[in-house]
């Protein structure tokens, strides 16, 4: 059981340049997340997904997109990667519980995974 | 807006000296508060959710408890290997998905 796991650990990008970021989780957990992580920021949720083949905005979803064809995985890409997208990117995912009043619901603690550190010169 | 504020920033104990962490929190309703632990270089390890006032839970020298405005997490007897970020975040009524994360409280603690 790997839990959340994401590729690549380490990424240097150029201005202008593209990639994606690989989330997957073995927990088969409905919900699946995006932060970033910057000094005296915080995390901050980028997108999130409820469920195979959805995704929403978070905080601050501008100039990424995300998609979850799988439920076991979840990608975050940059489509023309800034200087201000340098920072480090965490995925997590969370079970999704049926609630006292009946309705899914995810009241249970997110799982996070080890990171990505992306610079873009 | 929903508000999550740590205090201190940074805490340097002596080992075996005890202290507390706060996380004071505005929201419009909450649903939970975590404390996660985040040791540099690797994602935040979840410690703990408390869902109501009053309620406390203990995991080895590691005690949180909640009020209506603001948790605390104590340290009791603190060993060198507890140092490590520590993290509070909310999860609000009405919003079923979404963490509001605090910026942390940094704790070092020195042999």
């Amino acid at each position: 059981n790997a839990g959340v796991t994401q590729t690549p650990k380490f990424r240097v990008l150029k201005t202008g340049q593209s990639m994606t970021l690989l989330c997957a989780q073995d927990m088969n957990h409905e919900y699946m997340y995006w932060y970033r992580q910057d000094p005296g920021m915080g995390l901050r949720l980028i997108h999130y997904s409820v469920g195979e083949g959805t995704t929403a905005k978070g905080e601050v979803p501008d100039g990424y997109n995300v998609s979850r064809l799988k439920k076991q995985n979840f990608l975050l890409g940059l489509e023309s990667a800034a200087p201000s997208q340098t920072s480090v990117y965490f995925c997590a995912s969370s079970y999704s519980g049926v609630g006292t009043s009946g309705r899914i619901t995810s009241y249970n603690e997110q799982f996070f995974g080890p990171g990505t550190r992306l610079t873009v010169l | 807006e929903d508000q999550v504020t740590q205090s201190p920033e940074a805490l340097r104990l002596q080992e075996g000296e005890s202290s507390s962490l706060n996380c004071s929190y505005t929201v419009s309703g909450l649903r939970g508060l975590f404390w996660y632990r985040q040791d540099p270089g690797k994602g935040p390890e979840f410690l703990f959710t408390l869902y109501s006032a009053g309620e406390e839970k203990e995991k080895e020298r590691l005690k949180a408890t909640l009020t209506k405005k603001e948790s605390f997490l104590h340290i009791t007897a603190p060993k060198p290997e507890d140092s490590a970020t520590y993290l509070c975040a909310v999860q609000v009524t009405g919003s079923n998905y979404k963490l509001t994360f605090g910026k942390g409280t940094l704790l070092t603690v020195n042999p």
